[in-house]
This record gives C-alpha cells, structure tokens and sequence, in this order.
C-alpha cells in the first residue's frame, strides 16, 4: 500500500512564523501536491511538484513555498504565518499520467 | 477531518440499502475521474477510478457510472453499512501533471 507520512497531526504557530510542513512518500512517484482544505471550500492546490527540484503554482500559492529536494519528501513553507493559513493542509503523491492522488492524513495548523 | 462535513449535501441511507452519490463535472475535456472517501480525521482514500473511454466500472461493492454528454458521474454503493459513513469526493483530471479539480463532497450517513 502507498504510504504518505506528514509529520504532524497538529501544529500551534504563531503569527508572523515561519512554519514548515513536511510530507514523505514511500512508493517512489514522480508527482506530489499540497491542499489546504476549508468547510465550504473543498480541496484547493496550493503547490505540485513533477519532479525532483520541479514546482509548479496551484490554485492558491500566495504566502507559500515548497521545496522537493528529494524524490521521497516535499516540504511546504508558510514564510510568515497569518491568522487566515489556519485550516488542514493535506498532501498527496501520485505516479506519472493518469493515476489516482494517493492522500497523508494531513495536518491541522492553527495560526494564534 | 471532523470540520468537511460543515455545508455539504447530505445522503441519509438505512444500513442494507443501496447508496448513490452523484457528481457533476466541469470541464468537457476531462477525460480521468476519481472517487474519494474521507473519514473524520483521515485524509481523503481512494476508491475507484474511470477513465472517458469507459461509461461503468466495477468495484468491491462500489459501481461509477459515467455520462459525458451531461458530464455527470456517479458512485453507487451496494448493501451500505456503517463503516460507510463518510465523506464523497469525485475529481476530474482535464490533463496536465495529473492535477485534479475537487468537488464539493457529499456526506453519507448510514443508519441502522
């Protein structure tokens, strides 16, 4: 079974932080993405990576960065926490082509 | 986690019956769509997938239909049970790096 591993279940931050979520992969995929997900909003992309050093902007980049130096992990940086980052931020990786996204557990950020 | 189910739609089923949670899709030029299940604290888990040169596919007790001239999909869960209780999700891929357009979701209650 794909396993995607995030590293916290919860994290408390404060504003103006600079807070880093990390996600790791065990099935060696080529692609792996970042969504923050809000009641009433669904799932939005914030970043994707195709590819070791590749990244792409989703739906909704501003304030973030991610960096994919490894195959196996993809990081997403809040670069200066703000009260509206809080939500559950989810990450998924998936092979090359038409393959389902395979989802971490996620993690629940709050901004104080 | 527990907070998606806020201001979705809502399927109420008795355990044993036949479930159906449809889904309409945006874009004509989709051509791959996903199911997804997410629980209450867990990220979102794959279900089943279709790709557009199928109408039906079948599952361990779970069928997606396919309509493209309405561009409409839909997952039907057979003899529903408790641990069926969750959230839906279905995702269209329109091409590109594999990313998805998420649904709002569909929460299914099942009562005994």
């Amino acid at each position: 079974d794909v396993k995607v591993t995030q590293s916290s279940r919860y994290l408390v931050k404060r504003t103006g932080e600079k807070v880093f979520l990390e996600c790791v992969q065990d099935m060696d995929h080529e692609n792996m993405f970042w969504y923050r997900q809000d009641p009433g909003l669904g799932l939005r992309l914030i970043y994707f990576s195709y590819d070791v050093k590749m990244k792409e902007k989703g739906d909704i980049p501003e304030g973030y960065s991610v960096s994919r130096e490894k195959k196996e992990r993809f990081s997403l940086i809040l670069e200066s926490a703000s009260t509206n980052q809080t939500s559950m931020y989810l990450c998924a990786s998936s092979l090359e082509g038409q393959k389902p996204q395979h989802f971490g557990d996620g993690t629940r950020l709050s901004i104080l | 986690g527990e907070s998606v189910g806020l201001h979705l739609p809502t399927l109420s089923v008795q355990e044993g019956d036949n479930s159906i949670i449809n889904c309409a899709y945006s874009n004509s030029a989709s051509d791959y769509f996903i199911w997804y299940k997410q629980e209450s604290g867990k990220g979102p888990q794959f279900i089943i997938d279709i790709r557009s040169n199928m109408d039906k596919r079948q599952g361990q007790r779970v069928t997606v239909l396919l309509n493209k001239t309405v561009k409409h999909l839909s997952l039907q869960i057979a003899a529903t049970q408790p641990g069926d209780s969750a959230v839906y999700f279905c995702a269209e891929n329109p091409g590109g790096y594999n990313k998805l357009i998420f649904g709002a979701g569909t929460r299914l209650a099942v009562h005994p």
